[in-house]
């Protein structure tokens, strides 16, 4: 599975557009960008999955530059309730098991 | 809509003890994978089943076990607990559906082993 790399933490006020960038930089052919919320205590949340270019739902946006080795998170208008550690995974598509490999997400903070 | 539901959700055994945890996936996902969290660290996966079977082993300690039974709910068994297995256990299932590769989570047992 492709390795990520993603920034330890990051700080926000509220109302802001937040972009967290992730880079795998030897992400294979047949993998998917997956990003994964977590608040304290509660298992991981699906916010979002993307294979290239740009891809929206109802609480991001995933931005996939052609090259693949990196992909950029965003989240409109931050409120205080978007304060959770944010996992950027990389793998395989198909049938099978396909577990999660988290690394060291990014911890963002959402300031009054 | 369902979810995934774990129990207990907290948990407290001594060391050397044992303890069961149990998973029921959400209706229709065939697909179960088990995860540890340590205090302050990122979730780890354990293992997996599909359709029954074991799928996939990650790094769960040889005196961890666990099956997925006819009803697809999981159990993962622990066995001489030690202190550092005090985590937050994840149990997550997937949908039979192919064109997705989303995982849902459940709300995690806490096991404290004292």
């Amino acid at each position: 599975l492709a390795k990520t790399t993603q920034p330890i933490s990051m700080d926000s006020y509220e109302g802001q557009e937040v972009n967290i960038t992730c880079s795998h930089n030897n992400i294979a052919t047949n993998d998917y960008i997956t990003w994964y919320q977590q608040f304290p205590s509660q298992g991981p949340r699906f916010i979002i999955q993307g294979y290239k270019t740009k891809v929206t739902n109802e609480v991001a946006s995933l931005f996939i530059p052609a090259d693949r080795k990196s992909s950029t998170l965003s989240l409109p208008r931050v409120s205080l309730s978007d304060t959770a550690v944010y996992y950027c995974l990389v793998g395989p598509s198909g049938a099978g098991s396909y577990q999660l490999t988290f690394g060291k997400g990014t911890k963002l903070s959402v300031i009054p | 809509a369902a979810g995934v539901i774990q129990s207990p959700r907290h948990l407290i055994k001594e060391k050397r003890e044992t303890a069961t945890l149990k998973c029921y996936p959400i209706p229709r996902h065939d697909t179960v994978y088990w995860y540890q969290q340590g205090p302050g660290q990122d979730p780890q996966f354990l293992i997996s089943f599909y359709e029954k079977m074991q799928s996939d082993k990650g790094s769960i300690p040889d005196r961890f076990s666990a099956q997925q039974f006819s009803d697809y709910h999981s159990e993962l068994n622990m066995s001489s607990l030690e202190l550092g297995d005090s985590a937050l256990y994840f149990c997550a299932s997937r949908s039979r559906d192919r064109s997705t590769y989303e995982q849902y989570f459940g709300p995690g047992t806490r096991l404290t082993v004292t």
